[in-house]
């Protein structure tokens, strides 16, 4: 029930295109989604978050959807450009716990 | 510059060997955490503390052990008990107002000789 599977384990996106990374959750207490990017050989930051009274949130090119009823959210990255090659993590935690619970991490390549 | 330093960058562990990891903050933050980081498998937490002299076990606290005698330090020791800790160490920290947004260090990199 701790679990946050993410998908897919790899993208590969033409510049200009869409990236979608995928996350699925079991627990209905998680309350709180955040979005980490990771470049290599560096620690992850925080790219964008969701809590689940919306069902998007839009900063700059990066798009969260989230669907409560399916326990399911997803990243989308508008116009992918090569910086936006890194790894990307999704996450999701419960109210009032200082625990991150993370999926295993999509690695994105973005080609020109 | 305010943020999470971690030192060294890559360590090297001799069999039978406690090798210990740093972790420093000036973000005045309270609560500071360790992550392990492998291939596939994303980030799992090994150890964290909200505040000075007091820390609680993670998902895989198994061979490690931590300190946190000051607010802004807290160094992870990988013991010879730890039989697979090659990885990647992530130190991360937040504030207590909002613990859920977690700033993280550039890690270290542990190898097994």
């Amino acid at each position: 029930q701790q679990q946050v599977k993410q998908s897919p384990q790899s993208l590969i996106v033409q510049k200009g295109g869409i990236s979608i990374i995928n996350c699925a959750y079991e627990n209905t207490a998680f309350d709180y989604f955040p979005w980490y990017q990771q470049f290599p050989g560096k620690g992850p930051a925080l790219l964008i978050a969701i809590r689940p009274d919306v069902s998007e949130k839009k900063e700059g090119r990066f798009t969260i959807s989230f669907n409560k009823s399916a326990k399911q959210f997803s990243l989308h990255i508008m116009d992918s450009q090569p910086g936006d090659s890194a790894t990307y993590f999704c996450a999701a935690s419960m109210e009032n716990t200082d625990k991150l619970i993370f999926g295993t991490g999509t690695r994105l390549q973005v080609f020109p | 510059d305010g943020g999470i330093t971690q030192s060294p960058k890559y360590l090297f562990r001799k069999e039978g060997q406690n090798v210990t990891l740093s972790c420093e903050q000036n973000l005045n933050h309270d609560a500071m955490y360790w992550y392990r980081q492998d291939p596939g498998q994303g980030l799992r937490l090994i150890y964290y503390s909200q505040i000075v002299n007091d820390f609680q076990k993670g998902d895989i606290a198994e061979g490690y052990s931590v300190s946190r005698e000051k607010k802004e330090s807290f160094p992870l020791t990988v013991t010879s008990a730890q039989k697979n800790p090659t990885a990647f160490y992530l130190c991360a920290s937040s504030i207590s107002q909002d613990p859920e947004t977690q700033y993280f260090g550039p890690g270290t990199r542990l190898l097994v000789l």
